[in-house]
């Protein structure tokens, strides 16, 4: 069975500063796809990036990449220029690319902004 | 906006009674998925249906149970309810296409809580 592991259960950054989210994951499938979920203290699951096994570049969506290393079966979430509004709870998930595709989540990493 | 609509939003019930969950997802997607979070824990699988069909389970008990009507709607039935039920019960739901590397998209999720 496939597993994700967040090892950092909490995180701060100052505002407008970078910060890098760890997330590694367990699997002995060659495709499937990997996920950054934000969960702000409203509860919804929000869909930060994504991204293909397959695929060597690293996703990037505006201030959210990721540092894919597939070898490794590392996955970190990389924010730059950190805002107010990035405080919340980051879920890393996996997903197989055929069968079954439920969405694997770690415990997650709460991630706190300080102005 | 997901698309996927949760109701009810709060549930407040005692210890043995039973409750229901309602979950529809966006419009064309045919697998529905539900989720447990219990409080700052991450999201647990619990089921998955596709067009009305099992398709995966997960750690769900077996005072729980879930079903997808023809409508495509699902709801997730927890009876014997026990002080350790009490969480934020998410539904999800992503289109009908394998291999596709669209998210899963979450509602707004319950929040059940058995005293």
């Amino acid at each position: 069975a496939q597993t994700v592991t967040q090892s950092q259960p909490e995180m701060s950054v100052q505002e407008a500063e970078t910060v890098t989210l760890s997330c590694t994951y367990d699997t002995s499938e060659s495709d499937y796809y990997l996920f950054w979920y934000k969960q702000p203290p409203s509860r919804q699951m929000i869909l930060v990036i994504r991204q293909e096994a397959y695929k060597q570049q690293n996703a990037t969506e505006n201030r959210f990449s990721v540092n894919f290393q597939k070898a490794a079966k590392s996955f970190s979430l990389k924010i730059s220029d950190s805002q107010l509004g990035d405080a919340a709870m980051y879920f890393c998930a996996y997903r197989r690319l055929q069968g079954a595709q439920k969405l694997v989540f770690g415990q997650g990493t709460r991630l706190t902004i300080n102005p | 906006d997901s698309g996927v609509t949760q109701t009810p939003k709060h549930l407040i019930t005692a210890t043995g009674q039973r409750v229901t969950l309602r979950c529809s997802p966006r419009s064309g997607d045919l697998s529905v998925y539900w989720y447990q979070q219990s409080l700052d824990q991450g999201l647990q699988f619990l089921i998955q249906y596709y067009n009305g069909e099992e398709r995966a389970k997960g750690n769900i008990l077996e005072r729980f149970s879930a079903q997808q009507f023809p409508d495509l709607h699902s709801e997730l039935n927890l009876s014997s309810l026990e002080l350790g039920d009490s969480a934020l019960y998410f539904c999800a739901s992503s289109p009908p296409s394998a291999g596709s590397n669209s998210p899963l998209h979450f509602g707004n999720g319950t929040r059940l809580t058995v005293t």
